[in-house]
């Protein structure tokens, strides 16, 4: 058990869809990293958010969009679904400095028909 | 997306026998992180590495960040069944703005024979 947890746990949608998925951080920390994971592939880092704003983005279109509130919880949103957004999304937080480590939550499994 | 290289992509060993896996990048991290992941479930931590040629031991696990900054390798002693399960590692890029971000291996599966 990590104290990061993510609802739903899984979700479809179909093409051009909009998808909202929520994370709550573990107790403290400050920073939460969102991640989408392919089938059979390794995480691929969409953004992170720390105190309530963006602090670093991977290759991933503007349609994916994030939000922080002052209790550290986040949203991933995803307009315009894709069949290929879909994916496992794992949120991941941290307590923030160079020494940081992040804890997953155990991820929204979503499906794009 | 960016991935870094982790080999081998899967093994199957005998319960007892040692595994050694390893990651390696084109780019320098200040950090590097190995997890584990169980299916349906997120990846969990087993260790995490902040100076170059650092060996750090977790139980029968011990990692060490490699010396030009662009590898690691995770050993696992004594292996017993419940190691089974993918193994990713992950390095940390720090940018001058501040700002970072982690790039994740392509996994190692891991099948533990009794």
């Amino acid at each position: 058990e990590t104290g990061v947890t993510q609802s739903p746990t899984h979700l479809i949608k179909t093409r051009g869809q909009q998808v909202t998925l929520r994370c709550s951080s573990q107790s403290g920390h400050n920073t939460v990293s969102w991640y989408q994971q392919a089938l059979g592939q390794g995480p691929q880092f969409i953004f992170q958010y720390y105190r309530e704003e963006e602090n670093g983005r991977g290759n991933f279109p503007p349609r994916f969009s994030g939000l922080q509130f002052p209790n550290y919880s986040s949203e991933l949103n995803v307009n315009a679904l894709e069949l290929d957004d879909s994916a496992l999304y794992l949120c991941a937080s941290s307590l923030g400095g160079i020494a940081e480590t992040q804890y997953f939550g155990p991820g929204t499994r979503l499906l794009v028909l | 997306g960016q991935q870094l290289n982790q080999s081998p992509q899967s093994m199957f060993i005998q319960e007892g026998e040692d595994v050694s896996m390893n990651c390696t990048s084109s780019s320098i991290f200040n950090t590097w992180l190995w997890y584990k992941q169980d299916p349906g479930e997120g990846p969990v931590l087993l260790i995490a590495l902040y100076k170059a040629g650092e060996l750090t031991s977790n139980g029968r696990l011990t990692a060490q960040f490699g010396i030009t900054r662009k590898d690691s390798f995770l050993n696992i002693s004594a292996s017993i069944p419940s190691d089974v399960g993918i193994y990713f590692c992950a390095g940390r890029l720090l940018f001058s703005s501040g700002t970072y971000k982690y790039i994740f291996g392509t996994g190692t599966r891991l099948k533990v024979l009794a």
